[in-house]
């Protein structure tokens, strides 16, 4: 049972154009929802994230978007850079529970110079 | 500062064998986490302690795996038996509070049971 989704396993963007990450998800306990980027051979490492009490959070050139409605929420990124090549996971985790992460599956972006 | 060390880096091991993954933690941070991510799939929760205590194992999929931590330090995941379905990049993350956004994680170990 996949809490959450990313259902896209890839997305390719020109560089200077937005790239839009796009997540689902199932438990309406989640309250906490994090982005990671993971670059081959290593460890994910944190970007950005939005509390349920917000439905917008930006940080330089990376803004998370959070639809509770839609249980929804998305990362856009503008300009996307060749840098910004790597995996994203979509994170959440529930109500009470502040550090046990549920992970999507990821997205492969991939930014053409 | 040194980031969060993990070893081996690749494991590869007969249906059967015990297996150790060592995870060393960044200095100084309380809380370590233990991951997997299975081909294909996300990262799924196994396990964190805080300190040398382990207060949620609930997602160790099975009672052949278990961890230690010891002086609130380096932490090992032991899988004993192993299957192929344990075949899995596991990854340990630690955080210097119990709070998910602070989560650093290591490289991971790549582990394959033939």
């Amino acid at each position: 049972d996949q809490q959450v989704k990313q259902n896209s396993p890839s997305l390719s963007v020109q560089e200077g154009r937005i790239s839009i990450l796009n997540c689902d998800y199932t438990n309406s306990m989640f309250d906490y929802f994090l982005w990671y980027k993971k670059y081959p051979a290593e460890g994910p490492t944190f970007l950005i994230s939005i509390s349920s009490i917000k439905d917008k959070n930006e940080d330089g050139r990376f803004t998370v978007f959070l639809n509770k409605s839609a249980k929804h929420l998305s990362l856009h990124i503008v300009p996307s850079q060749p840098g910004d090549s790597a995996v994203y996971f979509c994170a959440a985790n529930p109500r009470g529970s502040n550090y046990k992460l549920t992970f999507g599956k990821g997205t492969l972006l991939t930014v053409n110079p | 500062g040194a980031g969060v060390s993990q070893s081996p880096s690749n494991k590869v091991t007969e249906k059967g064998k015990d297996v150790e993954l060592r995870c060393d933690p960044i200095s100084g941070h309380t809380a370590l986490y233990w991951y997997r991510q299975s081909l294909g799939q996300g990262l799924e929760f196994l396990i964190y302690f805080q300190g040398n205590s382990a207060p949620d194992k609930s997602g160790l999929p099975s009672d052949r795996f278990s961890a230690e931590r010891t002086g609130g330090s380096v932490s090992t995941l032991t899988i004993q038996r192993t299957q192929q379905e344990d075949s899995a990049v596991y990854l340990c993350a630690s955080s210097p509070r119990l709070v998910s956004y602070e989560q650093y994680f290591g490289p991971g170990t790549r582990l394959t049971v033939t």
